[in-house]
Protein backbone atom coordinates (compact mmCIF):
# COMPACT_ATOMS: atom_id res chain seq x y z
CA UNK A 1 0.00 0.00 0.00
CA UNK A 2 1.67 3.37 -1.01
CA UNK A 3 2.53 5.73 2.03
CA UNK A 4 3.81 9.22 1.90
CA UNK A 5 5.21 11.06 4.66
CA UNK A 6 6.03 14.59 5.25
CA UNK A 7 9.20 15.85 7.16
CA UNK A 8 10.88 19.30 7.89
CA UNK A 9 11.23 21.91 10.17
CA UNK A 10 7.98 23.00 11.36
CA UNK A 11 9.09 26.58 12.58
CA UNK A 12 10.75 28.81 10.04
CA UNK A 13 11.91 32.44 9.97
CA UNK A 14 11.07 35.20 7.91
CA UNK A 15 12.87 35.86 4.57
CA UNK A 16 14.59 32.40 5.10
CA UNK A 17 13.16 29.02 3.07
CA UNK A 18 11.24 26.89 3.51
CA UNK A 19 12.51 23.00 2.80
CA UNK A 20 10.43 20.00 3.03
CA UNK A 21 10.64 16.07 2.16
CA UNK A 22 8.04 13.84 1.35
CA UNK A 23 9.26 9.72 1.21
CA UNK A 24 7.26 7.36 -1.13
CA UNK A 25 6.84 3.90 0.44
CA UNK A 26 5.11 0.96 -0.93
CA UNK A 27 5.62 1.80 -4.41
CA UNK A 28 7.89 3.41 -6.69
CA UNK A 29 8.08 7.12 -7.58
CA UNK A 30 9.40 6.36 -10.80
CA UNK A 31 6.04 5.28 -12.18
CA UNK A 32 4.99 6.44 -15.13
CA UNK A 33 1.42 7.44 -14.64
CA UNK A 34 2.09 9.58 -11.98
CA UNK A 35 3.29 13.26 -10.88
CA UNK A 36 4.32 13.65 -7.29
CA UNK A 37 3.21 17.05 -5.88
CA UNK A 38 2.72 19.39 -3.04
CA UNK A 39 -0.23 21.21 -1.59
CA UNK A 40 -1.07 23.59 1.04
CA UNK A 41 -3.66 24.56 3.36
CA UNK A 42 -3.29 28.15 5.56
CA UNK A 43 -5.10 27.89 8.66
CA UNK A 44 -9.14 27.74 8.69
CA UNK A 45 -8.66 28.17 4.66
CA UNK A 46 -8.98 26.25 1.55
CA UNK A 47 -6.41 23.77 -0.48
CA UNK A 48 -3.65 25.52 -2.64
CA UNK A 49 -1.80 23.51 -5.08
CA UNK A 50 2.54 24.65 -5.22
CA UNK A 51 3.80 22.26 -7.76
CA UNK A 52 4.24 18.69 -9.22
CA UNK A 53 7.44 16.78 -10.68
CA UNK A 54 7.60 13.53 -12.71
CA UNK A 55 10.53 10.89 -12.00
CA UNK A 56 12.18 12.75 -15.21
CA UNK A 57 11.97 16.06 -13.68
CA UNK A 58 9.57 17.55 -15.67
CA UNK A 59 7.68 19.88 -13.37
CA UNK A 60 4.93 21.99 -13.17
CA UNK A 61 4.36 25.27 -10.74
CA UNK A 62 1.37 27.29 -9.41
CA UNK A 63 2.12 30.52 -11.15
CA UNK A 64 1.45 32.51 -8.12
CA UNK A 65 4.22 30.97 -6.21
CA UNK A 66 6.64 30.09 -9.12
CA UNK A 67 9.52 32.60 -8.76
CA UNK A 68 9.22 31.13 -5.10
CA UNK A 69 9.46 27.39 -5.59
CA UNK A 70 11.66 24.83 -6.26
CA UNK A 71 10.88 20.97 -6.15
CA UNK A 72 12.95 17.90 -6.94
CA UNK A 73 13.46 14.33 -7.30
CA UNK A 74 15.70 11.98 -6.21
CA UNK A 75 14.53 8.69 -7.48
CA UNK A 76 17.46 6.58 -5.49
CA UNK A 77 15.88 7.89 -2.26
CA UNK A 78 12.28 7.82 -3.65
CA UNK A 79 11.90 11.26 -2.38
CA UNK A 80 10.52 14.71 -3.75
CA UNK A 81 11.10 17.50 -2.01
CA UNK A 82 10.29 21.37 -1.81
CA UNK A 83 11.71 24.55 -1.21
CA UNK A 84 10.29 27.96 -0.83
CA UNK A 85 12.00 30.99 -0.02
CA UNK A 86 11.48 34.04 1.20
CA UNK A 87 9.00 33.36 3.50
CA UNK A 88 6.29 35.43 5.07
CA UNK A 89 4.19 35.10 7.72
CA UNK A 90 1.19 34.07 4.90
CA UNK A 91 3.42 30.85 4.11
CA UNK A 92 2.06 29.24 7.43
CA UNK A 93 0.15 26.43 6.19
CA UNK A 94 -0.27 22.40 6.76
CA UNK A 95 2.00 21.42 4.00
CA UNK A 96 1.06 18.20 2.02
CA UNK A 97 2.81 15.81 -0.53
CA UNK A 98 0.16 14.02 -2.95
CA UNK A 99 0.18 11.32 -6.08
CA UNK A 100 -1.07 13.07 -9.09
CA UNK A 101 -2.31 11.19 -11.97
CA UNK A 102 -0.37 12.06 -14.95
CA UNK A 103 -3.31 12.43 -17.59
CA UNK A 104 -6.36 11.91 -15.79
CA UNK A 105 -5.20 15.02 -12.78
CA UNK A 106 -6.36 13.43 -9.98
CA UNK A 107 -5.25 13.44 -6.54
CA UNK A 108 -5.32 9.39 -5.15
CA UNK A 109 -2.51 9.21 -2.38
CA UNK A 110 -2.03 11.79 0.03
CA UNK A 111 0.69 12.32 2.58
CA UNK A 112 -0.71 13.20 6.51
CA UNK A 113 0.10 16.44 6.21
CA UNK A 114 3.17 18.51 8.14
CA UNK A 115 2.15 22.14 9.87
CA UNK A 116 4.89 24.78 8.89
CA UNK A 117 4.90 28.19 10.82
CA UNK A 118 6.89 31.00 9.96
CA UNK A 119 7.52 33.15 13.05
CA UNK A 120 10.52 34.53 14.46
CA UNK B 1 -6.05 31.44 -13.05
CA UNK B 2 -8.98 32.11 -9.95
CA UNK B 3 -10.02 29.28 -7.66
CA UNK B 4 -13.39 27.76 -8.15
CA UNK B 5 -16.32 28.88 -6.46
CA UNK B 6 -18.45 26.75 -4.10
CA UNK B 7 -21.05 27.75 -1.51
CA UNK B 8 -19.83 28.45 1.72
CA UNK B 9 -21.85 25.59 3.43
CA UNK B 10 -24.71 23.18 2.71
CA UNK B 11 -26.59 21.49 5.15
CA UNK B 12 -29.20 18.41 5.02
CA UNK B 13 -30.93 16.14 7.52
CA UNK B 14 -29.88 12.42 7.76
CA UNK B 15 -31.32 10.46 5.16
CA UNK B 16 -31.70 13.35 2.76
CA UNK B 17 -29.71 13.76 -0.51
CA UNK B 18 -27.33 17.16 -0.81
CA UNK B 19 -25.41 18.95 -3.78
CA UNK B 20 -22.81 21.22 -3.88
CA UNK B 21 -21.68 22.94 -6.78
CA UNK B 22 -18.23 24.17 -8.35
CA UNK B 23 -18.68 26.83 -10.78
CA UNK B 24 -15.80 27.80 -13.07
CA UNK B 25 -14.80 29.28 -16.74
CA UNK B 26 -14.39 27.46 -19.96
CA UNK B 27 -11.12 27.46 -19.46
CA UNK B 28 -11.26 25.05 -16.73
CA UNK B 29 -14.46 23.14 -16.03
CA UNK B 30 -15.93 24.27 -18.90
CA UNK B 31 -13.49 22.53 -21.17
CA UNK B 32 -12.33 19.79 -19.35
CA UNK B 33 -14.04 16.67 -17.96
CA UNK B 34 -11.38 16.44 -15.56
CA UNK B 35 -13.14 17.38 -11.86
CA UNK B 36 -11.89 16.04 -8.67
CA UNK B 37 -13.54 16.26 -5.28
CA UNK B 38 -11.88 16.06 -2.06
CA UNK B 39 -13.77 15.02 1.44
CA UNK B 40 -11.27 16.48 4.36
CA UNK B 41 -12.26 16.12 8.18
CA UNK B 42 -10.89 18.20 10.35
CA UNK B 43 -7.11 17.57 10.97
CA UNK B 44 -7.02 15.19 8.28
CA UNK B 45 -5.70 15.30 4.76
CA UNK B 46 -8.40 15.42 1.89
CA UNK B 47 -9.27 11.51 0.24
CA UNK B 48 -10.18 11.18 -2.71
CA UNK B 49 -14.51 10.91 -3.66
CA UNK B 50 -14.84 11.44 -7.36
CA UNK B 51 -12.43 12.40 -10.65
CA UNK B 52 -13.15 12.68 -13.71
CA UNK B 53 -15.90 14.00 -13.35
CA UNK B 54 -18.31 11.28 -12.30
CA UNK B 55 -16.05 8.01 -11.58
CA UNK B 56 -15.53 6.76 -8.10
CA UNK B 57 -12.52 5.26 -7.00
CA UNK B 58 -12.43 1.64 -5.18
CA UNK B 59 -13.89 1.77 -1.88
CA UNK B 60 -15.75 5.22 -2.13
CA UNK B 61 -19.42 4.59 -1.16
CA UNK B 62 -21.79 4.88 -4.27
CA UNK B 63 -23.63 7.51 -2.33
CA UNK B 64 -21.42 9.76 -3.74
CA UNK B 65 -21.73 10.84 -7.25
CA UNK B 66 -20.64 13.85 -9.71
CA UNK B 67 -21.80 15.78 -12.39
CA UNK B 68 -21.44 18.38 -14.50
CA UNK B 69 -23.21 20.96 -17.52
CA UNK B 70 -21.14 23.67 -18.74
CA UNK B 71 -18.83 25.81 -16.52
CA UNK B 72 -20.40 24.22 -13.37
CA UNK B 73 -19.64 20.79 -11.61
CA UNK B 74 -21.62 19.23 -8.98
CA UNK B 75 -21.50 16.91 -6.38
CA UNK B 76 -24.30 14.73 -4.86
CA UNK B 77 -24.48 12.74 -1.43
CA UNK B 78 -27.24 11.04 -1.19
CA UNK B 79 -28.35 9.29 2.06
CA UNK B 80 -26.62 11.53 4.44
CA UNK B 81 -25.02 10.19 6.92
CA UNK B 82 -22.99 12.11 10.09
CA UNK B 83 -19.80 10.80 8.85
CA UNK B 84 -20.53 12.98 6.07
CA UNK B 85 -19.90 15.50 7.82
CA UNK B 86 -16.91 17.44 6.52
CA UNK B 87 -15.52 20.04 4.22
CA UNK B 88 -15.42 18.98 0.35
CA UNK B 89 -13.32 20.16 -2.47
CA UNK B 90 -13.31 20.65 -5.85
CA UNK B 91 -10.55 20.38 -8.17
CA UNK B 92 -10.09 21.14 -11.98
CA UNK B 93 -7.75 20.45 -14.75
CA UNK B 94 -7.04 24.29 -16.12
CA UNK B 95 -4.66 23.92 -19.23
CA UNK B 96 -0.65 22.94 -19.08
CA UNK B 97 0.41 26.04 -16.80
CA UNK B 98 -1.86 25.93 -14.53
CA UNK B 99 -2.70 21.86 -14.38
CA UNK B 100 -4.61 22.11 -10.59
CA UNK B 101 -7.41 24.85 -9.55
CA UNK B 102 -8.92 24.20 -6.37
CA UNK B 103 -12.62 25.04 -5.20
CA UNK B 104 -13.40 27.52 -2.35
CA UNK B 105 -14.59 24.79 -0.41
CA UNK B 106 -17.56 23.60 1.21
CA UNK B 107 -18.71 22.77 4.95
CA UNK B 108 -21.85 20.04 5.02
CA UNK B 109 -23.06 19.50 8.27
CA UNK B 110 -25.44 16.85 8.71
CA UNK B 111 -28.22 18.31 11.26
Amino acid sequence: QLQLQESGPGLVKPSETLSLTCSVSGGSISSSSYYWGWIRQPPGKGLEWIGSIYYTGSIYYNPSLRSRVTISVDTSKNQFSLKLSSVTAADTAVYYCARHHKYYYYMDVWGKGTKVTVSS
Amino acid sequence: QSALTQPASVSGSPGQSITISCTGTSSDIGNYNLVSWYQQHPGKAPKLMIYEGSKRPSGVSNRFSGSKSGNTASLTISGLQAEDEADYYCCSYAGSSTPYVFGTGTKVTVL
